[in-house]
């Protein structure tokens, strides 16, 4: 198994739709984010877990629901999106922090997200 | 507030033809920069962590280095390979991370 899994890869939703995103992290991490990635931005942080806690909401609407079941599983359950949400959604696991300063993020591949 | 600026957005190379690539960044407190390689399609791949002014990390073809205002991302003899999306984040000394929109990287054989 690669290191953190995200599915699907593709999702084409209608604003009325509910549908969830979800990831898997196969590498003992202790801390889960999702980042939003749009054309010739910069990455999003939406949200962060660690050790199944959520630590940091980066005013995200509330169209946008994070779940976080263990330290392996991260899920973002989405309802009533605007076209505008429509982007790459992605995954990231860490180790967390060490003395010397943050352990670097592993990322999935990530959802296209597309909101008709 | 962190700000992280890259530049150029994109960069358009002969095969072969060596160029660097800019992160500049303002920060509160740097406790790390990052540099991370993300090819169409895919997540960011992790290529270096660099933690003080005057460091440097190489990889194959790619020598990151840091200053106290900027890092360099240096593509010695770049192949058609090396083509994709560098992105650059710097986190705070609350671990806060900032990313930088990317550098575009065409490598024309």
């Amino acid at each position: 198994e690669t290191g953190v899994t995200q599915t699907p890869r593709h999702l084409v939703m209608g604003m009325t739709n509910k549908k969830s995103l979800k990831c898997e992290q196969h590498l003992g991490h202790n801390a889960m984010y999702w980042y939003k990635q749009s054309a010739k931005k910069p990455l999003e942080l939406m949200f962060v877990y660690n050790f199944k806690e959520q630590t940091e909401n980066n005013s995200v609407p509330s169209r946008f629901s994070p779940e976080c079941p263990n330290s392996s599983h991260l899920f973002l359950h989405l309802h009533t999106l605007q076209p505008e949400d429509s982007a790459l959604y992605l995954c990231a696991s860490s180790q967390g922090w060490d003395r010397r300063g943050g352990s670097p993020l592993h990322f999935g591949n990530g959802t296209r997200l597309t909101v008709t | 507030e962190d700000q992280v600026t890259q530049s150029p957005e994109a960069l358009r190379l002969q095969e072969g033809e060596s160029s660097s690539l800019n992160c500049s960044y303002t920060v509160s407190g740097l406790r790390g920069l990052f540099w991370y390689r993300q090819d169409p399609g895919k997540g960011p791949e992790f290529l270096f962590t660099l933690y003080s002014a005057g460091e440097e990390k190489e990889k194959e073809r790619l020598k990151a280095t840091l200053t106290k205002k900027e890092s360099f991302l240096h593509i010695t003899a770049p192949k058609p390979e090396d083509s994709a999306t560098y992105l650059c984040a710097v986190q705070d000394r609350k671990d806060k991370l900032s990313f930088g929109a990317g550098t575009t990287v065409t490598v024309r054989a």
